[in-house]
């Protein structure tokens, strides 16, 4: 089945640098890879996506890159801000049996420092 | 936030005895899930619905039984709570139409479950 890799497991930046978070995917027909990011004690929240025909795609300051060929995808946020500090989980489509279950990578501890 | 709530909200209970959590939603949306969170494993999946009386097990599925007989509620029971299920216990939803598609999940605010 799909598995799903994530790094770093924590990430330490100053205010107004960039955060690049890694995941890799095992299962080549994958075709959906969302990131969601959970503040302390909230649930996760779904802040960008991305297909398996898009190479990527970007919302303001965080973009979401897809490297089919080696079956990676990252998440970037640039000129982070205190209020990005949270845990980011990035995940991956499992296919098979046509109901879309995700795959979640162990998560990534983002802190920025003011 | 998407309309899902979750019940109860915390829940302390002893080794043993059953436990039945349940998820609301009021999006029409036909795919339920649950999930746990536990530090170092990210989210995974314990069951899925695809309809009303349609579910099917995910990748920690032991242990857990759900139901659903109406498309707003999901429910999530644990036959006779262990102490290594103690989790914080998440809902989501997702629905097929584009443009957003099937994939793509919102979540309830969770449940947190000690077992004693």
């Amino acid at each position: 089945g799909e598995n799903v890799e994530q790094h770093p497991s924590t990430l330490s930046v100053q205010e107004g640098d960039s955060a690049v978070i890694k995941c890799t995917y095992s299962d080549s027909a994958s075709n959906y890879f969302p990131w969601y990011k959970q503040e302390l004690g909230k649930r996760p929240q779904l802040i960008i996506d991305i297909r398996s025909n898009v190479g990527e795609k970007k919302d303001q300051r965080i973009a979401v890159t897809l490297n089919k060929t080696a079956k990676h995808f990252s998440l970037h946020i640039t000129e982070t801000q205190p209020e990005d500090s949270a845990v980011y989980f990035c995940a991956a489509s499992a296919p098979g049996g046509g109901y879309n279950k995700l795959i979640f990578g162990a998560g990534t501890r983002l802190a920025v420092h003011p | 936030d998407a309309g899902i709530t979750q019940s109860p909200r915390h829940k302390v209970t002893e080794t043993g005895t059953p436990v039945t959590l349940r998820c609301h939603q009021t999006e029409n949306h036909r795919y339920m899930y649950w999930y746990r969170q536990d530090p170092g494993h990210g989210l995974r999946l314990i069951h899925y619905s695809y309809g009303v009386k349609d579910t099917d097990k995910g990748e920690v599925s032991d242990g857990y039984s759900v139901s659903r007989s109406k498309t707003e509620d999901f429910l999530l029971t644990l036959e006779s709570a262990t102490s290594s299920q103690t989790s914080v216990y998440f809902c989501a939803i997702s629905e097929s139409r584009m443009p957003r598609g099937k994939e793509t999940q919102y979540f309830g605010p969770g449940t947190r479950l000690l077992v004693l």
